[in-house]
């Protein structure tokens, strides 16, 4: 079955710590993996994309990892800021048969609060 | 601003009275897709479509249909809304749907009552 499970569900941090979420994956074929960011009330927003062949993507204080063996990607946020608050999503992308495009599939996201 | 909107926002409506939720994006994107979000619950896709006139199923399509007769519009149909589909609404597009990245709209809370 095609699953994305993310960890921790929440996380609190004090501003200015960093922190690492978790996304485990058992969808295939692969095709990429995305992490967003969705602030509470709005849409999600793209933070990296990465293909198998991509270990690591860094957008500003956000770095990606990725082990396509071990179907595992964490996001490393540095010096956390307030406005870090959100929920994050990590999406795992599969080929459609007939090379009809791409099935996602998301995770259920870790929420994180940063306290001043 | 390149953008994605949807309308309205908020919606409360009362059992078998049919809805319309729009969407519209101004970038161009070929591909267009609906999502549905609900606590505890990852996104999970209504209806997608690659191009005009080219629909089809996502993981949860029953209940809802949808139409892309042009390019930058993909409205979603609740013909006979039921309250299981209270949920928050996205509609999201991107250029293409291999390693493109998704534009997502602010989303539309629907309660069905």
């Amino acid at each position: 079955k095609n699953q994305v499970e993310q960890s921790p569900q929440s996380l609190i941090i004090l501003e200015g710590k960093n922190c690492t979420l978790q996304c485990n994956y058992t969808v295939s074929p692969f095709s990429n993996l995305r992490w967003y960011k969705q602030d509470t009330g709005r849409g999600p927003v793209s933070l990296t994309i990465m293909t198998f062949s991509e270990n690591t993507k860094s957008n500003g204080r956000y770095t990606a990892t990725l082990d396509a063996d071990t179907k595992q990607s964490s996001l490393h946020i540095t010096a956390s800021q307030l406005s870090d608050s959100a929920s994050y999503i990590c999406v795992v992308s599969r080929n459609r048969r007939n090379n009809a495009g791409n099935m996602l599939t998301f995770g259920g996201g870790t929420r994180l609060m940063v306290k001043p | 601003e390149a953008q994605v909107t949807q309308n309205p926002r908020y919606l409360i409506t009362v059992t078998g009275k049919k809805l319309t939720v729009t969407c519209s994006q101004n970038m161009n994107h070929e591909y267009m897709s609906w999502y549905r979000q609900d606590p505890g619950l990852g996104l999970r896709q209504i209806y997608y479509s690659m191009n005009v006139e080219v629909t089809d199923k996502g993981d949860v399509p029953e209940g809802y249909k949808v139409s892309r007769k042009e390019k930058r519009n993909f409205p979603l149909i609740l013909e006979s809304p039921s309250p299981n589909q209270t949920s928050l609404y996205f509609c999201a597009s991107s250029p293409a749907t291999t390693n493109e990245k998704l534009f997502f709209g602010s989303g539309t809370q629907l309660s069905v009552l």
